[in-house]
């Protein structure tokens, strides 16, 4: 039984350029959640998606950063034109339903910009 | 905004030992999580709380939702080498499911 998917594990950006994490939720899991963490730091909460559908992305920068978690396929968090501060290792998490679900989570992708 | 003071922020013990840590917050939260993460990977969930005053155990682990829902305590008892790693506690943020509020973490290191 597979768990949370995310790849890549680790991406080189340089400045300017666009950055796409894919995750793949456990199987049978419906909602999706992306968190980012910057070293020494604990998880920060950015979106919250179900199939075709943001449910809570009010963790998630208004510029530049975009998730999405189509009908078929992985969901994918999208930064463009990366800065040097988005770099952070970026952690997926899937449920199988709304509520009193943990979270559980994959290994995350670790993004530098340089 | 809701934060979680979680502490102490590391601790070194030897190995046999209890380990004890704790979460608290000015904010009242109907769940509690407590987590682990080792270098390079992400959380795993290790026990889950719903309920004040809540006393759950996993093994070794032992974690308790407070009466005042303003914090929790996590122990580990007979601590082995392969505890190392970074404790995170979790509370909900009120807001939508998974929006969790993460503590900065304990960093436990164990002499061998």
């Amino acid at each position: 039984n597979a768990g949370v998917m995310q790849n890549p594990r680790h991406l080189v950006r340089r400045r300017g350029q666009e950055a796409r994490l894919r995750c793949s939720p456990m199987k049978g899991h419906s909602h999706v959640y992306w968190y980012r963490q910057l070293p020494e730091e604990g998880l920060k909460f950015m979106v919250y998606l179900q199939k075709e559908n943001i449910i809570d992305e009010s963790g998630m920068p208004k510029e530049r950063f975009s998730a999405e978690f189509p009908k078929e396929g992985p969901s994918i968090l999208r930064i463009q034109q990366v800065v040097r501060g988005d770099s952070a290792a970026y952690f997926c998490a899937s449920s199988p339903r709304s509520y009193n679900s943990p979270l559980h989570f994959g290994n995350g992708t670790r993004l530098t910009v340089t | 905004g809701q934060q979680l003071n979680q502490n102490p922020q590391s601790m070194f013990i030897q190995e046999g030992e209890d380990v004890s840590m704790n979460c608290t917050s000015s904010s009242i939260f109907n769940t509690w999580l407590w987590y682990k993460q080792d270098p390079g990977e992400g959380p795993v969930l290790l026990i889950a709380l719903y309920k004040a005053g809540e006393l759950t155990s996993n093994g070794r682990l032992t974690a308790q939702f407070g009466i005042t829902r303003k914090d929790s305590f996590l122990n580990i008892s007979a601590s082995i080498p392969s505890d190392v790693g970074i404790y995170f506690c979790a509370g909900d943020s009120g807001g939508s499911q998974g929006n969790l509020i993460f503590g900065k973490g304990t960093k436990l290191s164990v002499k061998p």
